[in-house]
């Protein structure tokens, strides 16, 4: 059982460069989440899917789009890559609201 | 603005010893207080949760109390092991659980053999 499956997992960009983080889960969970995990900082949200076909802003979403592709994946992209954006992501998922969340291993991204 | 407050930032401990950490939170709307534990170059993993009508919940070596007036919960580690060294992050939410997670800022556990 996969769980929860991030891609890639780790990524080096230039400043203005974008890319897009893939996320998705294999246990019909219909909550998704995105949240960056900085030193000192814990995790903070930056967008969440309660449901397909709905997303919302989190603590911190600027500079950030997501897309709920279907139930199973919810990505994340950053359109125009900052240093300020360095920074561990982490995709997870719940079965309802945010009970138990499930996450996957994170994705490390360094922009230089 | 920093609604849940973690301490310490890091902790050491000596193995068989209490490991104790804290978290406050502000928002009274609060009513699910998840703790999570994160091995290095893993995702976080839920290790036990407590909602506010009951003042402690035990699971294992591992125990929540939660003081609601005090808009305070910690999270007690007994027997503490070296397999225990982790980071560790409070967290809460609303509508027992079915909004999303505002988490602390985490606390780093080395427990020395």
């Amino acid at each position: 059982n996969a769980g929860v499956t991030q891609t890639p997992k780790f990524q080096v960009l230039k400043t203005g460069q974008s890319m897009t983080l893939q996320c998705a889960q294999d246990m019909n969970h219909n909550s998704m989440y995105w949240y960056r995990q900085d030193p000192g900082m814990g995790l903070r949200l930056i967008y969440y899917s309660a449901s397909e076909g709905t997303t919302d802003k989190g603590e911190v979403p600027n500079g950030y789009n997501v897309s709920r592709l279907n139930k199973r994946e919810f990505s994340l992209r950053l359109e125009s890559a900052a240093p300020s954006q360095t920074s561990v992501y982490f995709c997870a998922s719940t079965t309802q609201g945010a009970g138990e969340l499930f996450f996957g291993e994170g994705s490390r991204l360094t922009v230089l | 603005q920093q609604q849940v407050k973690q301490s310490p930032q890091s902790l050491i401990v000596q193995k068989g010893g209490i490991s104790i950490i804290n978290c406050a939170y502000e928002n009274t709307a609060f009513d699910y207080f998840p703790w999570y534990q994160q091995f290095p170059g893993k995702g976080p993993a839920l290790l036990i949760a407590i909602r506010p009508d009951v003042s402690e919940k035990k699971e294992g070596r591992f125990t929540i109390s939660f003081n609601k007036s005090a808009k305070q919960f910690s999270l007690h580690i007994m027997d503490s092991q070296p397999g225990d060294s982790a980071t560790y992050f409070c967290a809460a939410s609303r509508d027992t659980g079915r909004r999303a997670l505002t988490f602390g800022s985490g606390t780093r556990l080395q427990v020395q053999p």
